[in-house]
C-alpha cells in the first residue's frame, strides 16, 4: 500500500533562518506531488505542485521554493523565513492525472516563525 | 477565480443530533470530494462524487452532489463526538490533465458528549 511521510512534524525557527521540509511517498511511482499551507486550521492554499522529477509549478509568489530531486521526494525550502511563513504545511500526492483528482495527505508540519 | 463556499463555518451540536453542511459554487465541477481533518493531522478523504444528483452513503454520513454539479451537501445522522473535525470540500474542473483541486475553507464541527 502507498504511504506518505513528511518531517519534521514541528519546527520553531527564528525570522531570517532557512527552512527545509521533506516529504516522501512510498509504494507508488511517478506520483503528482503537492505542497499546501493551512492557516489557523482553515482552508488549504496550494503552494507548489510537481508532475515529475525536476518539474515544479508555483502557485503563489513568495520566498518559498520547492524541489523534486527524486521521483517520490518533494522538498519545501526557504532561504530566509518571514513571520508570515508560520502555518501548517501539508504534503499530498495522487497517482498521476486521475479523472477525479483525489489527494492523499501527509501528517503535516507545524512551522512557527518567531 | 473559482470559489467553493462552505457553510456554516462553525457548528457546535450535542451528541445524537443531525446536521447538514454545505459546499456551494457558481462553477461547474467534474468531481467533488469531501475530506475530514482532525487537529494536527492531514485531511483524510471521505468520498468523491462525480455525477449530478449522485448520493453516496458512508455509515451515518450522506453525501449529495447537486444536479448541476455546482454544489454538494454532507448530512450526518446521530452525530457522535468522533465526528468532530474540520470538514473540507474540494473540487476539480475539467479532465484528467487538470492537476489542481480547489478547496473550501471548511466547516469546523464540534460534537459535544
Amino acid at each position: 500500500s502507498q504511504t506518505i511521510h513528511q518531517w519534521p512534524a514541528t519546527l520553531v525557527q527564528p525570522v531570517g533562518s532557512p527552512l527545509s521540509l521533506e516529504c516522501t511517498v512510498e509504494g507508488t511511482s511517478n506520483p503528482n506531488l503537492y505542497w499546501y499551507r493551512q492557516a489557523a486550521g482553515r482552508g488549504l492554499q496550494l503552494l507548489f505542485y510537481s508532475v515529475g522529477i525536476g518539474q515544479i509549478s508555483s502557485e503563489v509568489p513568495q520566498n518559498l521554493s520547492a524541489s523534486r530531486p527524486q521521483d517520490r521526494q518533494f522538498i519545501l525550502s526557504s532561504k530566509k523565513l518571514l513571520l508570515s511563513d508560520s502555518g501548517f504545511y501539508l504534503c499530498a500526492w495522487r497517482p498521476g492525472p486521475t479523472a477525479t483528482g483525489e489527494l492523499f495527505f501527509g501528517e503535516g508540519s507545524r512551522l512557527t516563525v518567531l | 477565480t473559482q470559489l467553493l463556499e462552505q457553510s456554516p463555518q462553525f457548528l457546535s451540536i450535542q451528541e445524537g443530533e443531525n446536521l447538514t453542511v454545505y459546499c456551494n459554487s457558481s462553477s461547474v465541477f467534474s468531481s467533488l470530494q469531501w475530506y475530514r481533518q482532525e487537529p494536527g493531522e492531514g485531511p483524510v478523504l471521505l468520498v468523491t462524487v462525480v455525477t449530478g444528483g449522485e448520493v453516496k452513503k458512508l455509515k451515518r454520513l450522506t453525501f449529495q452532489f447537486g444536479d448541476a454539479r455546482k454544489d454538494s451537501s454532507l448530512h450526518i445522522t446521530a452525530a457522535q463526538p468522533g465526528d468532530t473535525g474540520l470538514y473540507l470540500c474540494a473540487a476539480k474542473r475539467g479532465g484528467g490533465s487538470n492537476y489542481k483541486l480547489t478547496f473550501g475553507k471548511g466547516t469546523l464541527l464540534t460534537v459535544n458528549p
